[in-house]
Parts: structure tokens; sequence; C-alpha cells
């Protein structure tokens, strides 16, 4: 297994309350990912990091906000959250000899 | 239309059938992914490929890039393949875009 982990692994929070959401890995790998999974969609891109302090939006940003200050870990911010960010929300990391993606095991949150 | 399609959605099949999931995709790509991810569990990388053809066990993957398609196979199925399978593609940059998965469940 790749050295990635997510946490928490479940969360219920209320409307409006800020949320973090951590991945760490040890693989010491440049880019880390953090996706949404919904039913009826495929795995979307809310932000990614190319290296420390390094980061840029993918295509569900709106509402997110992510910082990198050491390798290892990448923090995903619902600032303000909403029923809406309800979902299943992925780490991965990517690296290696063929640059594949690895996942962490994610981490359910629930907005009520 | 989605840059990335997969089918069938959903596939239900008797244990030992052979399996076909078929990705279509739309854009100009680097590498195809192959995904599996088990009822309520991660995202596992089954392979990843950019010509030809891979094996690992019971499952092959092939790739034709001219024709923007590639196909999972999984022979002598298993109820434990029961899983979403998904596919991915790396378009020009480290991203991803991904297909919205194929449900497969095998019945003993």
């Amino acid at each position: 297994d790749a050295g990635i982990t997510q946490s928490p692994r479940h969360k219920v929070t209320e409307t409006g309350t800020p949320v973090t959401l951590r991945c760490h890995q040890t693989e010491n790998h440049r880019y880390m990912y953090w996706y949404r999974q919904d039913p009826g969609h495929g795995l979307r891109l809310i932000h990614y990091s190319y290296g420390v302090k390094d980061t840029d939006k993918g295509e569900v940003s709106d509402g997110y906000s992510v910082s990198r200050s050491k390798t290892e870990d990448f923090l995903l911010t619902l600032e303000s959250a909403t029923s809406s960010q309800t979902s299943v929300y992925f780490c991965a990391i990517q690296g290696g000899p063929s640059y594949e993606q690895y996942f962490g095991p994610g981490t359910r949150l629930t907005v009520t | 239309k989605n840059e990335v399609e997969q089918s069938p959605q959903n596939l239900t099949a008797q244990e030992g059938e052979f399996i076909t999931i078929n990705c279509s995709y739309s854009v100009g790509i680097s590498a195809l992914h192959w995904l599996q991810q088990h009822p309520g569990g991660g995202i596992v990388s089954l392979f990843m490929l950019s010509s030809g053809k891979k094996k690992h066990g019971r499952l092959i993957a092939t790739i034709n890039i001219q024709e923007k398609h590639s196909s999972l196979h999984i022979t002598a199925s298993h109820p434990r393949d029961s899983a979403v399978y998904i596919c991915a593609v790396k378009s020009g940059t480290d991203k991803l875009i991904f297909g919205t998965g194929t449900r497969l469940q095998v019945f003993p």
C-alpha cells in the first residue's frame, strides 16, 4: 500500500461550520490531490498541489481552500460547510516510476 | 458530453463468465488508468497503460490509441470481483479525467 492516510475518516458537521480534512503521505511525492466523489459523477478534482506552498484549483474548487506547508501534509478546508458539500473526499498522491496516482481511504463528510 | 465515457454503467454476471468493460475518451492522452473500488472501500489502481495490453492475474487491459478506446476484461469472474471499475485518462497535465464508473455484480 502507498503510505497515504486521511483523517478523520468520518465526520458529521453542521451547516456554516468550518471543516478541515487532512491527507498525510510517507512517500515524499511531489503531487497531491483532493477529489470528491458523488453518485452519478466521476471523481472530481477540487484542488491539487505540485509542491510545498504550490497549489492550484480543480474543476469544483468553490467553497474549498487548501494548504501545503510540508511535503507530507495536504489540508482541505471547507470554509463554511454547506449541505452540497456532503460527499466522500479522497486524497491521492502521484509518484513512482510510472507516475501513477494512489488514493487514500477516503473521508465521508455529512453536512446537516 | 463527458470526455471519458464508460459502458455499460451496470453489469451483472454469473460466476465464471468473461466480462468486458469499455472506456472511450475524446481527448489526447498520455496514459489511461483502470481503478477498482469495492463497496464502501477505497480506490485501488489496477493498471496504467499508454499502449498495447497489460495482464495481471485474471485481469487484462487493452488500449487502442487511434480509436481512443480501452477495454478491461475479467476472465473466470468471481463474486469477489464485484466492485465499481473506473477508467481515468491523463491528458497533457498531471491531472486525471475520470469516467463515472461501471458497477459490476458477479453472482455465485
